[in-house]
C-alpha cells in the first residue's frame, strides 16, 4: 500500500525557517516525481513545487510565490522527500501536502497524497 | 503561467442528479487535465486523469471529457458521498496550476 506521511509542521515566527519531511512507503520512491501542494485555511489548492526522479534529472521547479525561499530535495536511499522553507511569511500559513506523481516527470497526475501537515506562520 | 478557470464555483444538487463542472485553460494543454475530489478535513483524491481516464477504484458515475482548452467533469446519478469540492489541475507545463474549485452541495 502506497503511503505518504508528512511531518515537521507547526507554529513558526515570520522570517524563520522550517523543514517538512515526507516519508514514503509501498513503492520505489526513487522512480517517481514528487510535488508539494498547499492549502490555506478555507482556500483552494496551490502547487508549491516538485522534484523529478533522478531518471528525469532530479531537477526542481517552483511556484513564483515561493521561488528563492523554498527548496525541495529528496533522499531516495531513505525514501524521504523534503521541503525546506526559509524566510517564512504569514501568507505561507497552510496545510502542506506531499504528493506523488504517476511517473518520473511532472507531466502526470498526482496519484497519491499524504494526510497533510499544518504550518502556521505567526508572531 | 496557465490559468485554470472552473465554473460554477458552487452548485446545489440532489441525490440522483446529473452534475457537470467545467474547466477552461488559458491556453491549450492537450489532454493534460486531471480532476480531484476533496471532502472536508481530508486530502484531495484523484478521480480522472488525462482528461477522460478513470482512476482505479473510482465509481463509473464519474466521467471526464474535453481537450485543448475546454474540459468537463460529469457526475451521473449523484450520490450522498459525492458532496464535496472538485478541482481541476493541468500537468502540461510548470508551474502546475489548479482551478479554483467547485463546491457541490445539497
Amino acid at each position: 500500500e502506497v503511503q505518504l506521511v508528512e511531518s515537521g509542521g507547526g507554529l513558526v515566527q515570520p522570517g524563520r525557517s522550517l523543514r517538512l519531511s515526507c516519508t514514503a512507503s509501498g513503492f520505489t520512491f526513487g522512480d517517481y516525481a514528487m510535488s508539494w501542494v498547499r492549502q490555506s485555511p478555507g482556500k483552494g489548492l496551490e502547487w508549491v513545487g516538485f522534484i523529478r526522479s533522478k531518471g528525469y534529472g532530479g531537477t526542481t521547479e517552483y511556484a513564483a510565490s515561493v521561488r528563492g525561499r523554498f527548496t525541495i530535495s529528496r533522499d531516495d536511499s531513505k525514501s524521504i522527500g523534503y521541503l525546506q522553507m526559509n524566510s517564512l511569511k504569514t501568507e505561507d500559513t497552510a496545510i502542506y501536502y506531499c504528493t506523488r506523481h504517476k511517473g518520473g516527470g511532472y507531466d502526470s497526475e498526482l496519484c497519491y497524497w499524504g494526510q497533510g501537515t499544518l504550518v502556521t506562520v505567526s508572531s | 503561467d496557465i490559468q485554470m478557470t472552473q465554473s460554477p464555483s458552487s452548485l446545489s444538487a440532489s441525490v440522483g442528479d446529473r452534475v457537470t463542472i467545467t474547466c477552461r485553460a488559458s491556453q491549450s494543454i492537450s489532454s493534460y487535465l486531471n480532476w480531484y475530489q476533496q471532502k472536508p478535513g481530508k486530502a484531495p483524491n484523484l478521480l480522472i486523469y488525462a482528461a477522460s481516464s478513470l482512476q482505479s477504484g473510482v465509481p463509473s458515475r464519474f466521467s471526464g471529457s474535453g481537450s485543448r482548452t475546454d474540459f468537463t467533469l460529469t457526475i451521473s446519478n449523484l450520490q450522498p458521498e459525492d458532496f464535496a469540492i472538485y478541482y481541476c489541475q493541468q500537468s502540461y507545463s510548470a508551474p502546475l496550476t489548479f482551478g479554483g474549485g467547485t463546491k457541490v452541495e445539497i
